[in-house]
């Protein structure tokens, strides 16, 4: 299993205050992702990042910033979480080589409740 | 936006019987990957195909990338209630593939 670790697994929290979400990789890979998941709308990218200090947009990233100060650890971040963001949060890293396809390694996931 | 559209959405099947889950798109896709995910973890990437026409087998799995790149369909025979999941395909595009865009996914149960 690829050595990615989501913190904290569970959480339920109140409309308003502000939640982060951590990813923490042992791989080195330089990509890293934030995906929700939720019925009927499948996996959507929240934001990615492709190294140190580099991210970018994902389909929905409206209400959510990250950040990426070192290699291992990819932050998300709902500034006020509203209860349109409950979900089932998945970080996921790549090494992006390309070519014949790139494998994405996906964590165990985040349950949020936002009440 | 890319899109993916998976059918069917929802699949029960008796243990034994054969069954085929198709992506389809407009867009082309530079590889295809299909993941399967089971109840409270993530997605485990199953297979990988990225030259149209190109089948791959795994086991009692056979995954076809469409001619064009802008399909793909997943057979599995025989099923086994160890097959029970949801099944998600998702597209690579750009140079390095290292963006994905998923389908909604099929939710499939094999019943002893």
């Amino acid at each position: 299993d690829a050595g990615i670790t989501q913190s904290p697994r569970h959480k339920v929290t109140e409309t308003g205050t502000p939640v982060t979400l951590r990813c923490h990789q042992t791989e080195n890979h330089r990509y890293m992702y934030w995906y929700r998941q939720d019925p009927g709308h499948g996996l959507r990218l929240i934001h990615y990042s492709y190294g140190v200090k580099d991210t970018d947009k994902g389909e929905v990233s409206d209400g959510y910033s990250v950040s990426r100060s070192k290699t291992e650890d990819f932050l998300l971040t709902l500034e006020s979480a509203t209860s349109s963001q409950t979900s089932v949060y998945f970080c996921a890293i790549s090494d992006g080589r390309g070519g014949s396809g790139n494998t994405i390694y996906f964590g165990e996931g985040s349950w949020l409740t936002v009440v | 936006t890319q899109l993916l559209e998976q059918s069917p959405q929802f699949l029960s099947i008796q243990e034994g019987e054969n069954l085929t889950v198709y992506c389809n798109s407009s867009s082309v896709f530079s590889s295809l990957q299909w993941y399967r995910q089971e109840p409270g973890e993530g997605p485990v990437l199953l297979v990988t195909v990225v030259t149209g026409g190109e089948v791959k087998k795994l086991k009692r799995l056979t995954f076809q990338f469409g001619d064009a790149r802008k399909d793909s369909s997943l057979h599995i025979t025989a099923a086994q209630p160890g097959d029970t999941g949801l099944y998600l395909c998702a597209g690579g595009s750009g140079g390095s593939n290292y963006k994905l865009t998923f389908g909604k996914g099929t939710l499939l149960t094999v019943n002893p």
